[in-house]
């Protein structure tokens, strides 16, 4: 099972809305609605961010949202700020009932 | 609170083998799938292992398939990966991670805060 593909990097300035994809295949993300966003800072624990394509945990900021066309589903981080500066990945459920992750991206707030 | 805590990561040689542990709590154990992820110094995820709420169904990466076996003791709250003939580039911190879902796919909501397994001579 290859990775989903993201772009490395991705940046913006305070404010403004950014959008990360996350491609695969039809055996993953084209296939099921089990896409998953989630959000790293350096030294920690991945932060379930989306769930179910675009479902938001309880309690997270309305900022963060989730989207699929086809095989590529997209999280847009609206109202960009300095916290949101971390690193990014998608995971979806798989034809063989496991999971694959993507590249990641690096956000970087300007 | 839900709470996953891995340890049993540590230096072992090539070839050699490790046993990690994960202790949760703040959730009914059973109900939950439970996956392992790893992460190499300076890379991405990448999903190793999963196991149902009921310990039945398990799912390996190809990567670690014959290697690595994942288990649970329901009566404990606690998920075991034993890593056998390790290699170099099993090297990575190892993160327990309990499933939105009794089978292993749906997402992940709670991470532990890993543990570091090197395989060096």
């Amino acid at each position: 099972q290859s990775a989903l593909t993201q772009p490395a990097s991705v940046s913006g300035s305070p404010g403004q809305s950014i959008t990360i994809s996350c491609t695969g295949t039809s055996s993953d993300v084209g296939g099921y609605s089990y896409v998953s966003w989630y959000q790293q800072h350096p030294g920690k624990a991945p932060k379930l961010l989306i769930y179910d394509v675009i479902k938001r945990p309880s309690g997270l900021s309305n900022r963060f949202s989730g989207s699929k066309s086809g095989n590529t589903a997209s999280l847009t981080i609206s109202g960009l700020q300095a916290e949101d500066e971390a690193d990014y990945f998608c995971s979806s459920y798989t034809f063989s009932s496991t999971y694959v992750f993507g590249t990641g991206t690096k956000v970087t707030v300007l | 609170e839900v709470q996953v805590v891995e340890s049993g990561g540590a230096l072992e040689q090539p070839g050699g083998s490790l046993r990690l542990s994960c202790v949760a709590s703040g959730f009914t154990f059973t109900s939950y799938a439970i996956n392992w992820v790893r992460q190499s110094p300076g890379k991405g995820l990448e999903w190793v292992s999963g196991i149902s709420g009921s310990g039945d169904t398990t799912k390996y990466a190809d990567s670690v398939k014959g290697r690595f076996t994942i288990s649970r003791d329901n009566s404990k709250n606690i998920v075991y990966l034993q890593m056998d003939s390790l290699g170099a580039e099993d090297t990575a911190v190892y993160f327990c991670a309990k499933d939105l879902g009794y089978s292993s796919g749906w997402g992940i909501d709670y991470w532990g805060q890993g543990t570091l397994v090197t395989v060096s001579s």
